[in-house]
């Protein structure tokens, strides 16, 4: 198994761009969820997937939308870039019915200029 | 969920037993608490979890008081390897399913 996957691992983007954050995973998980990290700060809630086609905000949502057509994809879109949107952006899975046992992936690094 | 409050630092020398204390005073009764932590920016990384009774596994042990209002984790023997950032969570079994937040955790230090 692969895990949790996330691409691009590195990206810069100018204010006012879109873009798409990928985020896969091959365990079947069906919860998935994506945090953001600022600098020297814990990870921050943005949106979550409690299955294919059913989404929720979480903590910091304002900004990002997000889509969960399959069980193993689990996209974010940034819809106009601002540099308050630079940071680290995780992507983690877990089996619904588990304890809070997520699976992380490596992470995407998004600076915005 | 409940709220936990953790220091922001610690420092443990290498080989010495590093205690990493979490205040979870309004946990209810179906709450979990949970420790990830994260190295370097790394993705966080599972470590153990706990109900009322204290836990143990082959990377660290996790001691909850009898009143469930703070727990210990403990990493017997630290490594520099073990500097990191531990997270404490609290969490119901299912509850809010999905929706998992984490606060600012404590950075800790392994020196030689």
């Amino acid at each position: 198994n692969a895990g949790v996957t996330q691409t691009p691992k590195f990206q810069v983007l100018k204010t006012g761009q879109s873009m798409t954050l990928q985020c896969a995973q091959d365990m079947n998980h069906e919860y998935m969820s994506w945090y953001r990290q600022d600098p020297g700060m814990g990870l921050r809630l943005i949106h979550y997937s409690v299955g294919a086609g059913i989404t929720d905000q979480g903590e910091v949502p304002n900004g990002y939308n997000v889509s969960r057509s399959t069980t193993e994809d689990f996209p974010l879109r940034l819809l106009s870039a601002a540099p308050s949107q630079t940071s680290v952006y995780f992507c983690a899975s877990r089996r619904q019915g588990a304890v809070d046992t997520q699976y992380f992936g490596p992470g995407t690094r998004l600076t915005v200029l | 969920d409940a709220k936990t409050t953790q220091p922001p630092s610690m420092d443990c020398a290498e080989g010495r037993a590093a205690n990493l204390p979490c205040n979870h005073s309004t946990i209810s009764g179906n709450e979990y608490v949970y420790w990830y932590r994260q190295i370097h920016s790394q993705g966080p990384q599972y470590i153990i979890h706990g109900l009322k009774n204290n836990e143990t596994n082959e990377m660290a042990s996790l001691i909850i008081t009898e009143d469930r209002k703070s727990s210990t984790l403990i990493l017997p023997h630290a490594t520099l390897r073990d500097t990191a950032v531990y997270y404490c969570i609290v969490r119901g079994y299912n509850t809010n399913a999905g929706k998992s937040t984490f606060g600012d955790g404590t950075t800790l230090t392994v020196k030689p």
